[in-house]
């Protein structure tokens, strides 16, 4: 069975301080994806990474996968209390199955 | 608009009663996903379906049903909802994996049913 593991699953930072989401899956998978939920919304996709050393960056946000140590990270540069929110990965498996994460759930603090 | 309509939003129904959770997608997209989410343990995938009259199951497809007879329909069918079943539910939509720009695959959510069963 698959495992997706996020680390942490709460986070509380401060307003321009960097840091970083752990996504780690126990099967082979080429596909992760990253989306961003708001408290009481629905999900926002952020990322796609397709292959091993993929790195995608929007804003604050940047992502990268590691298909070798079955890992990926969202990494936030200088946190402004727009990203907070809650954060989860996806793991894609044969058949375009998809599992989730637990989680993040970010507060940036001014 | 890129849209994936989800009705109703909100549900509130007893056990053993027959419902359905409607949703639609104006994507022309072929590859169509129900989940719910429950507190603590993310988001499960229930049953998705690569093209029309094509489903598979998720990982937790017990006690519900969906159908794919037109493109832009995937219903949810609870032939007998249980208290179990109560949950946010979420249907989703994206470029079939293979049909498209996998970089440009992105997931349309739609806006979530909150259903209890008492």
């Amino acid at each position: 069975e698959l495992k997706v593991e996020q680390n942490p699953l709460f986070l509380s930072m401060q307003e321009g301080k960097n840091y970083t989401i752990y996504c780690n899956y126990s099967t082979t998978s080429d596909r992760l994806y990253w989306y961003r939920q708001d408290p009481g919304k629905s999900l926002e996709s952020l990322f796609v990474l397709l292959s091993n050393g993929a790195v995608k960056q929007e804003g604050r946000l940047m992502a990268s996968l590691d298909t070798k140590a079955r890992l990926s990270t969202l990494h936030i540069t200088a946190a402004v209390h727009d990203l907070s929110a809650t954060y989860f990965c996806a793991v894609e498996t044969s058949g375009s199955r998809l599992t989730f994460g637990e989680g993040t759930q970010l507060t940036v603090n001014p | 608009e890129a849209q994936v309509t989800q009705n109703p939003r909100y549900l509130i129904t007893v056990t053993g009663k027959k419902l359905t959770v409607t949703c639609s997608q104006n994507m022309n997209h072929e590859y169509m996903s129900w989940y719910r989410q429950d507190p603590g343990l993310g988001l499960r995938q229930i049953y998705y379906s690569m093209n029309v009259e094509v489903t598979d199951k998720g990982d937790v497809p017990e006690g519900y049903k969906v159908s794919r007879k037109e493109k832009r329909n995937f219903p949810l069918i609870l032939e007998s909802p249980s208290p179990n079943q109560t949950s946010l539910y979420f249907c989703a939509s994206s470029t079939a994996p293979g049909f498209a720009n996998l970089a440009k695959n992105i997931q349309y959510f739609g806006a979530g049913t909150r259903l209890s069963v008492l």
